[in-house]
């Protein structure tokens, strides 16, 4: 059973470069989650989609950030156009919102490096 | 608004030692809270949860009970592993929201 599956799992990019970040979530699940891990600001919600509907992007830094759900199936994340303060490894997540299940499951991450 | 504290790390314990992680929490209604594990390099990964007051969640010998009174749900292992070592966050999450709160993480690292 696949988890959720993120790509590419390392991207290094130079600063003032679009970079996109891709995400599959578990087949089934309806909601959808972006977060950005640092080691300074530790583990933060930037968005969140409930049955492909942006719900809640109030995390997202600026306008420089934007994601997209364009099916239940896939996801993007995009910077554009990055800074080096955009380092971080960033995490997608899926859930099935049914009853009292909550459970978010996470991918493997994806650590961008932005020189 | 809703808000996880967790003791700050790095925890460093000897194998075989006792494990607690302390983990409190502020929040309207009656939240579900869970613990989640990050191995390194890797996602998190859901421990174990609970949804309700005097809950016990427990999984690969941790355990953790809902404690509504003291606001609490921390996390225990009587006897930790090297495997073990990894960064443990605690979380809730609220009635009728899908949206998690992450507590800051808790290094632990498990020497032989």
């Amino acid at each position: 059973d696949a988890g959720v599956i993120q790509s590419p799992r390392h991207e290094v990019t130079e600063m003032g470069q679009e970079v996109t970040l891709r995400c599959k979530p578990i087949s089934g699940h309806n909601s959808l989650f972006w977060y950005r891990q640092t080691m300074m600001r530790g583990l933060e919600l930037l968005i969140y989609f409930n049955n492909n509907v942006p719900i809640d992007d109030s995390g997202m830094p600026e306008d420089r950030f934007s994601a997209k759900m364009p099916n239940a199936s896939f996801s993007t994340l995009k910077i554009q156009p990055s800074e080096p303060r955009d380092s971080a490894v960033y995490f997608c997540a899926s859930s099935l919102v049914s009853g009292s299940s909550y459970e978010q499951y996470f991918g493997p991450g994806t650590r961008l490096t932005v020189t | 608004g809703n808000s996880v504290t967790q003791m700050e790390g790095p925890v460093t314990l000897s194998e075989e030692a006792f494990l607690t992680i302390n983990c409190t929490y502020t929040a309207t209604g009656y939240p579900s809270l869970f613990w989640y594990v990050q191995y390194p390099g890797e996602g998190l990964q859901l421990l174990l949860k609970a949804t309700k007051a005097d809950d016990k969640g427990s999984n690969k010998g941790f355990e953790a009970t809902y404690r509504k009174e003291t606001t609490s749900f921390h996390l225990e292992k009587g006897s930790v592993q090297v495997s073990d070592s990894a960064v443990y966050f605690c979380a809730l999450l609220k009635a009728a929201g899908n949206k998690l709160t992450f507590g800051g993480g808790t290094r632990v690292l498990v020497k032989p």
